[in-house]
C-alpha cells in the first residue's frame, strides 16, 4: 500500500516562499512520475506540476509556472515543491500523488499539507 | 479539457441508486477518466479508472460506465460509509483536470 507524508505546509504572507516535501513508501518511488495537486477551498482539485521518474522532465499549470518548481530525490524517497512569490490564491491543501506506471491515473496515499497565504 | 459535474449535491437515503455524471468539454480519446471518493480529513480514494475499471478493494456496487464525452458512476445501494464528495477526472489529455464535484448527502 502506497504511502505519502506530506509536509512544509504553513501559514505565509503574499509574496513569500515555501518548500513542500513528500516522503514516499510502499511503491518504488524512483520509478514512478510524481505530480502535485492541491485542493483549494471552493474550487476543487486541481492540478499543479508533475516530473517525470528520473527528473528529465517537468510540466507545470500556467497558474504556477515560474514561481514553483518541482524536484525529487530518488536516494531518499522525495518529492518537493520548492514555492515562490506566493499569492492569496495559492492557499490550499497540497497533495502528493503517484501516477500508476502502466495505467497511468493517479494514486493519493497522504492527507496532505495547509498553505495558507495571507496577510 | 473542462469537466463539468453534475448535479452539485444529490440528496438519497441508504439503499438507495446514485447516478452521477462527468461531461467533458471535449472527446476523452482512451477512456482515461477515474472517479474518486473524498471524505472530510482523508485524501481521496481512487474508485474507478478507465472510465469502467474497478480499483483495488473497490466493492461491486461502484460501477463506471461511459466514452467520449459521458461518463456516469453508479452506486447501486448506498450505504452509510459512501455519503461524501466523489471527483472525475481526466488523465488521457495534459494537464490532468478534475471536476467540481458531487455531494451524495443523505436525505
Amino acid at each position: 500500500e502506497i504511502h505519502l507524508v506530506e509536509s512544509g505546509g504553513l501559514v505565509v504572507q503574499p509574496g513569500g516562499s515555501l518548500r513542500l516535501s513528500c516522503a514516499a513508501t510502499g511503491f518504488a518511488f524512483g520509478d514512478n512520475t510524481m505530480h502535485w495537486i492541491r485542493h483549494v477551498p471552493g474550487k476543487g482539485l486541481e492540478w499543479i506540476s508533475l516530473i517525470s521518474w528520473d527528473g528529465g522532465s517537468t510540466h507545470y499549470a500556467d497558474s504556477v509556472r515560474g514561481r514553483f518548481t518541482i524536484s525529487r530525490d530518488n536516494s531518499k524517497n522525495i518529492l518537493y515543491l520548492q514555492m515562490h512569490s506566493l499569492r492569496n490564491e495559492d492557499t490550499g491543501l497540497y497533495y502528493c500523488v503517484k501516477e500508476e506506471s502502466l495505467e497511468g491515473f493517479g494514486e493519493f496515499g497522504g492527507l496532505g499539507t495547509l498553505v495558507t497565504v495571507s496577510s | 479539457i473542462v469537466l463539468t459535474q453534475s448535479p452539485g449535491t444529490l440528496s438519497l437515503s441508504p439503499g438507495e441508486r446514485a447516478t452521477l455524471s462527468c461531461r467533458t468539454s471535449q472527446g476523452v480519446p482512451n477512456n482515461y477518466v477515474a472517479w474518486y471518493e473524498q471524505k472530510p480529513g482523508q485524501a481521496p480514494r481512487l474508485l474507478i479508472y478507465g472510465a469502467s475499471k474497478r480499483a483495488t478493494g473497490i466493492p461491486d456496487r461502484f460501477s463506471g460506465s461511459g466514452s467520449g464525452t459521458d461518463f456516469t458512476l453508479t452506486i447501486s445501494r448506498l450505504e452509510p460509509a459512501d455519503f461524501a464528495v466523489y471527483y472525475c477526472q481526466q488523465y488521457d489529455i495534459p494537464p490532468w483536470t478534475f471536476g467540481q464535484g458531487t455531494k451524495v448527502e443523505i436525505k
